[in-house]
């Protein structure tokens, strides 16, 4: 069965931080992986995605991952965060198939200090 | 832009007791999922409909969950005999139909049983 896992539990950062969140997966066949964030009182919004190509992915706020194959992981940075990417944060993944169920690891809490 | 919209945003019920949650998927979407997330555990998968059937369930969605389109845009949970442990918040998604579709989460149902 596929499943993910997120390292960290919780992140402190002070503003202007750079930040790494790990995520591994498990799944033997072709997958989508996609990083989703939830602000406080919001829904979940994705951030970024990959799906083929360029293993390097850019999303919105600045936020980038990097898919490498061979340790089967999806690991989400950023140069330097914000206050405002205060949030808890997801790494999902589902099979390349339309319609197929999200994974979701149990979710980072980043808190940013100004 | 287009949003998965739920209601209610809380619904607190007695054990035993039916509920059904609703929602409204993006207009143009194909595919349809509820997902689960009890207090301070991972986002779980529980259904997901296509074409007016359910196209994949997981071991979580048992008898006592149901889904339903009731009409072209409301997408329905119903769970018959609530329990104490369907406590939790759910969220509707919805997306396309190709492999690497994005899925939009709604702001979830906060579902309280006593």
């Amino acid at each position: 069965a596929q499943s993910v896992s997120q390292h960290n539990h919780h992140v402190i950062l002070s503003e202007a931080a750079s930040l790494e969140l790990g995520c591994n997966y498990s799944y033997g066949g072709t997958v989508n992986l996609f990083w989703y964030v939830q602000y406080p009182g919001q829904h979940l919004q994705l951030l970024l995605k990959y799906f083929s190509g360029d293993p390097l992915v850019k999303g919105i706020k600045g936020f980038e991952a990097e898919f490498i194959k061979s340790k089967f992981s999806f690991n989400l940075r950023k140069p330097s965060v914000q206050w405002s990417d205060t949030a808890e944060y997801f790494c999902a993944v589902n099979e390349n198939q339309a319609g197929t169920a999200l994974i979701f690891g149990k979710g980072t809490t980043l808190s940013v200090s100004s | 832009e287009p949003e998965v919209t739920q209601t209610p945003s809380h619904q607190v019920t007695q054990m035993g007791q039916e509920v059904i949650l609703r929602c409204v998927p993006i207009s143009n979407h194909l595919y349809f999922y509820w997902y689960r997330q009890i207090l301070g555990q991972k986002v779980e998968f529980l259904v997901s409909f296509y074409n007016n059937e359910i196209s994949e369930k997981s071991e979580i969605f048992d008898d006592q969950f149901s889904v339903e389109r009731p009409d072209g845009s409301n997408f329905t949970l119903k769970i018959r005999s609530t329990k104490l442990e369907d406590s939790a918040m759910y969220f509707c998604a919805s997306s396309l139909d190709s492999s690497t579709d994005t899925q939009y989460f709604g702001p979830g149902t906060r579902l309280t049983v006593l």
